[in-house]
Formats: C-alpha cells, structure tokens, sequence
C-alpha cells in the first residue's frame, strides 16, 4: 500500500523559513516524480513544486520561485520542501503527491499524503 | 498565466447525472485530470489522462474533453460523492501545472 506522511507544518512568523518532509512507503520511491501541492484556508488546491525522480528536473510555480527548494532523498525515500522567506500567503496545508508523468498520460497526482499545515502569523 | 475555469458550484438530486465542466486553452493539446476532495481528507484522483477511471473508483464516474472544454460526469448520483472536484493540467509548456479553481458538488 502507498503511504506518504507529512511532517514538519509549524507556524511561522513572516519572513520565516521551515523545512517540510514527507515519508514515502509501499512502492519504489526512486522511480516516482514527486510533488508538493498546497490549499489555503478556504481556498483550492495549487501546484507547488515537483521533481523528477532522480533530482535532475525541478519546477515551481511562479509564486514560490526563489523561495521554495524541492529536494528528495531516495536512499531514505523522503522528499522534502525547504521554504523561506514566507509570506501569510503561504498558510496553507501542504500535501505531498506521488504522480506520474508520460507522454501518452501526461503529469498527475496518483497518491496523496494526508497534509502538513503551514501557518504564517505574527 | 494559465488558469483553467470551473463552475463554482453544482446541485443534483440523488440518482440525477452530474456534470462538471473545465475549460483552457490548452485542453486541446493537454490531458486533463479530475481529483475529489471532502473536508479534511487528502485529495483523491478519480480520472486521470481525460478519461480513465482511477483504480478503485466507481463506475458512475467518466470523463471526457473535447477542443477547449474537458467533463466529468456522474451518472447516478449518490450523497458519498458530496465533495469538491477539481479538474487539473498542464500549461502549453508542459513545464507548468495548474488545477481549476474547484467545483462544489451539492447532492440535493
């Protein structure tokens, strides 16, 4: 069975930074891409980061460029989101996503953890 | 930049059809995949690539897309597929991704 579990959410004061983690189990870690994908408070959800399965392709979307990290360890079958210089924007809940991304299938969200809130507060 | 656009909300009554429609203008060049997602659970893939039935999702749920406009369709409603849809893809590019803004689905 897949599992991915979160870890990491905190509040955070604005400018802060905070690293997020999440624990993939039941399936071959190193042969997934992988993702973040975010929902603020009453809001949907949004497309994060993802990276290839080996680390060599990373991609944000526009608002968190230059402030958000996408990394994996795939000894430890872990992926990881560093975040800096955070903004209230950020409040969200963070879930990791296992997709798949072919060709003939295109880029989805297979299995999801069960999320990881970020809450950005003074 | 990209942005793929939902109804808002739906109603139907029990055992009625409902559709919930995304439209882009990349959906012609692009698949299309729809999630649900109930309060305080993980988002769940329901059709993946416009119209494939994720593993363990019933049979009242299709897809479909045609030019700029893709569907997803429940054909006999029931009060568990209460939830928020959301349909998702990817920019021209390819190298960006994007969900719709979400749709509620009320069951009456």
């Amino acid at each position: 069975e897949v599992q991915l579990v979160e870890s990491g959410g905190d509040l955070v004061q604005p400018g802060g930074s905070l690293r997020l983690s999440c624990a993939a189990s039941g399936f071959i870690f190193s042969t997934y891409w992988m993702s973040w994908v975010r929902q603020a408070p009453g809001k949907g959800l949004e497309w994060v980061a993802n990276i290839k399965q080996d680390g060599s392709e990373k991609h944000y979307v526009d608002s968190v460029k230059g402030r958000f990290i996408i990394s994996r360890d795939n000894a430890k079958r872990s992926l990881y989101l560093q975040m800096s210089s955070l903004t209230v924007e950020d409040t969200a809940v963070y879930y990791c996503a296992r997709a798949r991304y072919e060709m003939l299938t295109g880029y989805y969200f297979e299995n999801w953890g069960q999320g990881t809130l970020v809450t950005v507060s003074s | 930049s990209y942005e793929l656009t939902q109804p808002p909300s739906v109603s139907v009554s029990p055992r009625q059809t409902a559709r919930v429609t995304c439209s882009g203008d990349a959906l012609p060049r692009q698949y299309v995949h729809w999630y649900q997602k109930k309060p305080g659970q993980a988002p769940v893939l329901v059709i993946y690539t416009d119209t494939k039935r994720a593993s363990g999702i019933p049979e009242r749920f299709s897809g479909s897309s045609s030019g700029t406009t893709a569907t997803l369709t429940i054909t006999g409603v029931q009060a568990e597929d209460e939830a928020d849809y959301y349909c998702q893809s990817a920019e021209s590019s390819g190298l960006s991704w994007v969900f719709g803004g979400g749709t509620k689905l009320t069951v009456l």
